[in-house]
């Protein structure tokens, strides 16, 4: 069966410091990785996508990046921190048209 | 582009009784798919229903279904004999069918849901 992995759970930064946050999936062979936020008390905000290795698309400009390595592990990166950046931070995966799954996801305090 | 409208930020129901959250949604598109995903205070976010727009007969999940209205762009999620365990945000997501399903999920801004008991 496939499984998500998400990780750290929990994360405090100060402003201006970098970033990494890592997503791994198994079970399944060229999935669609995507990396969502979701800020206090708000919905979901799609940041990045990649339908495949080194394929990434960014659907909001803004202070992160992302990566896709190896073709079940997606990368999201900031260079430089910002108070604006802490949410929730999901990564989810399908394969087509399928439900998206979801990792546990990564809550980030920038302080 | 698409969008998700859920009008009820919250919604409280008695424990056993029958709950409906509603949502709408824009799209110019045919094809498409609509999903309910369950976010409990763990936040992790859980799956509930599907819908696929060509469908016409509603989907349900056991205690779950959905009233699909294509015309009117409405997507409503009744529980029926609402348990404890049902509290948790709940999300509307619209995935179009288009560039197979690539670009993800286009999610509502979610209802919180309170059981009473």
């Amino acid at each position: 069966s496939q499984t998500i992995h998400q990780w750290p759970a929990t994360l405090v930064q100060p402003v201006g410091s970098p970033l990494s946050l890592e997503c791994t999936v198994e079970g399944t062979s060229n999935p669609n990785l995507y990396w969502y936020r979701q800020a206090a008390g708000r919905g979901l905000q799609l940041l990045f996508y990649s339908v495949g290795i080194g394929q990434i698309s960014s659907e909001v400009p803004q202070n992160l990046s992302a990566s896709r390595p190896q073709d079940r592990q997606f990368i999201l990166s900031s260079k430089k921190l910002l108070l604006s950046d802490s949410g929730f931070y999901l990564c989810a995966w399908s394969v087509g048209i399928s439900p998206l799954h979801f990792g546990n996801g990564t809550r980030l305090t920038v302080t | 582009a698409q969008t998700v409208t859920q009008s009820q930020p919250e919604m409280s129901v008695q424990e056993a009784e029958t709950v409906t959250l509603s949502c709408t949604y824009d799209t110019s598109e045919s094809d498409y798919y609509l999903f309910w995903y369950k976010q409990p205070p763990s936040r992790q976010m859980i799956l509930v229903i599907r819908q696929e727009a060509y469908k016409q007969q509603n989907a349900t999940e056991n205690r779950f279904s959905v009233n699909f209205q294509k015309a009117a762009k409405s997507f409503s999620l009744k529980i029926s004999d609402s348990q404890l365990g049902d509290a948790a945000m709940y999300f509307c997501a619209y995935r179009s069918r288009g560039g197979g399903g690539a670009d993800g999920l286009t999610f509502g801004k979610g209802t919180h849901l309170i059981i009473q008991p």
